[in-house]
């Protein structure tokens, strides 16, 4: 069983959409929890942090929930722009682990 | 503010031939580093990463291996580069704790 693991995508969805990411993770000593978003042929940067609370960064909005070791992403009013590949990322103290990717696509 | 510098970005050698990637960040110090290798399509793979200088962990069993002569620098070298070591290499750093990690630019490196 991967670390982490994420929807297969890939998700094509039209301008204004709202759509949805999920991510579990494996390892129930896990501190922090990320996501990055890649374009292609690029290196991933940095989308946000998870929180346990959650939170909402303009149109994004992540959840965690550690019980059931689950991490999700909320992108509203999709813009052509948002088409990218999101990772989910998890850490334990220095030890990174990233997800494969979910591949979304925006179109007009 | 930080910042990583990773080069070169594109890099195209022939089999058998040796391999220097180098990576380094300023403006923090005793930062955690990383080297990533992807496959096209593909997702990130650790392949190696330091605490500090002279400390190297490594991922998987590879002709690749890394140095970190000086605090804020990552060496990624090979002697004899193969076939399969064709892939877009990121080097990241990160500072201790529960921090994310940051990314330079990428590598990409093709082998002939």
């Amino acid at each position: 069983r991967k670390e982490v693991e994420q929807d297969p995508g890939p998700f094509n969805v039209p301008e204004g959409a709202t759509v949805a990411f999920n991510c579990t993770y494996s390892n129930s000593a896990s501190q922090s929890f990320f996501w990055y978003r890649q374009d292609c042929r690029k290196e991933p940067k940095l989308l946000m942090s998870v929180y346990s609370s959650g939170n909402e960064d303009g149109r994004f909005t992540a959840q965690l929930n550690r019980a059931s070791q689950y991490i999700s992403l909320l992108i509203r009013d999709s813009k052509l722009s948002d088409s990218a590949t999101y990772l989910c990322v998890v850490n334990r103290w220095n030890d990174m682990r990233f997800g494969a990717g979910t591949r979304l696509t925006v179109k007009p | 503010s930080q910042t990583i510098h990773q080069w070169p970005a594109t890099l195209v050698q022939p089999v058998g031939s040796p391999l220097s990637l180098e990576c380094t960040v300023e403006g923090t110090s005793n930062p955690n580093l990383y080297w990533y290798r992807q496959a096209a399509g593909r997702g990130l793979q650790l392949l190696f990463y330091s605490v500090g200088i002279g400390q190297i962990s490594s991922e998987v069993p590879q002709n690749l291996s890394a140095s970190r002569p000086q605090d804020r620098q990552f060496i990624l070298s090979s002697k004899k580069l193969l076939l399969s070591d064709s892939g877009f290499y990121l080097c990241a750093w990160k500072a201790g704790g529960n921090q994310p990690q940051h990314f330079g630019d990428g590598t990409r490196l093709s082998i002939l």
